[in-house]
C-alpha cells in the first residue's frame, strides 16, 4: 500500500522553463510534506516543506502548493536550470512533522539546454 | 544541517555474508534513522536509532536481520545480515527531526 505517490518517473524540460512534479497521498493523517532532491551517489537533500495550514511555500525557484481535499502537492520550479537536473522525491508526515518521512518513488527531473 | 559520512560507499557480497555500515556524523544528534531504497523504490525506514536504547524496528525489518548499534551520539552501524539478492539496495543513514532530515551518501550493496 503505497500512502505517497509519484506517479511520473521522468520529466524532461527545456532551461528556463517551469518545472512541475506531482505528488498524491492516501493517508488523510498526513499534515507535513517535503520535498528532496537528490543526485547521483549523493544522499537526499532537503529543498522546501509545507505544512497543512498552509496551500502555498516559496523558496527562491522553488514554491510547493498543497491541495488538501484532492490529497495532492506539487513542486513548481521556475526557471528551471541544467543543475536541477536530479530525482525528486516527495514525502510526508504526521503530527506536524514530528514522525516518520513516508516517501514516493521519485521523479527524475531533465532540464535540458 | 549535518555532515553525514558513510562506510562503505558501496561493496559487493556474496549471499549469506554479513556487512556492516558505518555512519559518523559531525555534531551530536539524538535520533539516528536508516533507509533502505530498493532498485526503482521508495526510500523506506528500517529503524530509528537512539543513543541509549534498543532501535525502534518498522514492520517488515527486524532486529536479527539488520541488527543496529548507537554507542554515542555521533555514530551508529546497520548490519545486514545473512544477506540474500532481495537485499541489493542503498542503504542510508539521516539524522534530525522527521521534519527536516539530513542523509547521508549512502551505501550501494550488490548481493551475488
Amino acid at each position: 500500500d503505497q500512502q505517497v505517490k509519484q506517479n511520473s518517473p521522468s520529466l524532461s524540460v527545456q532551461e528556463g522553463r517551469i518545472s512541475i512534479l506531482n505528488c498524491d497521498y492516501t493517508n488523510s493523517m498526513f499534515d507535513y510534506f517535503l520535498w528532496y532532491k537528490k543526485y547521483p551517489a549523493e544522499g537526499p537533500t532537503f529543498l522546501i516543506s509545507i505544512s497543512s495550514i498552509k496551500d502555498k511555500n516559496e523558496d527562491g525557484r522553488f514554491t510547493v502548493f498543497l491541495n488538501k481535499s484532492a490529497k495532492h502537492l506539487s513542486l513548481h520550479i521556475v526557471p528551471s536550470q541544467p543543475g536541477d537536473s536530479a530525482v525528486y522525491f516527495c514525502a510526508a508526515s504526521t503530527q506536524g512533522g514530528s514522525e516518520k518521512l513516508v516517501f514516493g518513488k521519485g521523479t527524475k527531473l531533465t532540464v535540458n539546454p | 544541517s549535518a555532515v553525514i559520512s558513510q562506510k562503505p560507499s558501496r561493496d559487493i557480497c556474496q549471499r549469506g555474508t554479513s556487512l556492516t555500515i558505518q555512519c559518523q556524523v559531525d555534531s551530536q544528534v539524538t535520533m539516528m534513522f536508516w533507509y533502505r531504497q530498493q532498485p526503482g523504490q521508495s526510500l523506506t525506514l528500517i529503524a530509528t536509532a537512539n543513543q541509549g536504547s534498543e532501535a525502534t524496528y518498522e514492520s517488515g525489518f527486524v532486529i536479527d536481520k539488520f541488527p543496529i548499534s548507537r554507542p554515542n551520539l555521533t555514530f551508529s552501524t546497520l548490519t545486514v545480515s545473512n544477506m540474500s539478492p532481495e537485499d541489493s539496495s542503498i542503504y542510508l543513514c539521516s539524522v534530525g527531526s522527521a521534519g527536516e532530515q539530513y542523509f547521508g551518501p549512502g551505501t550501494r550493496l550488490t548481493v551475488t
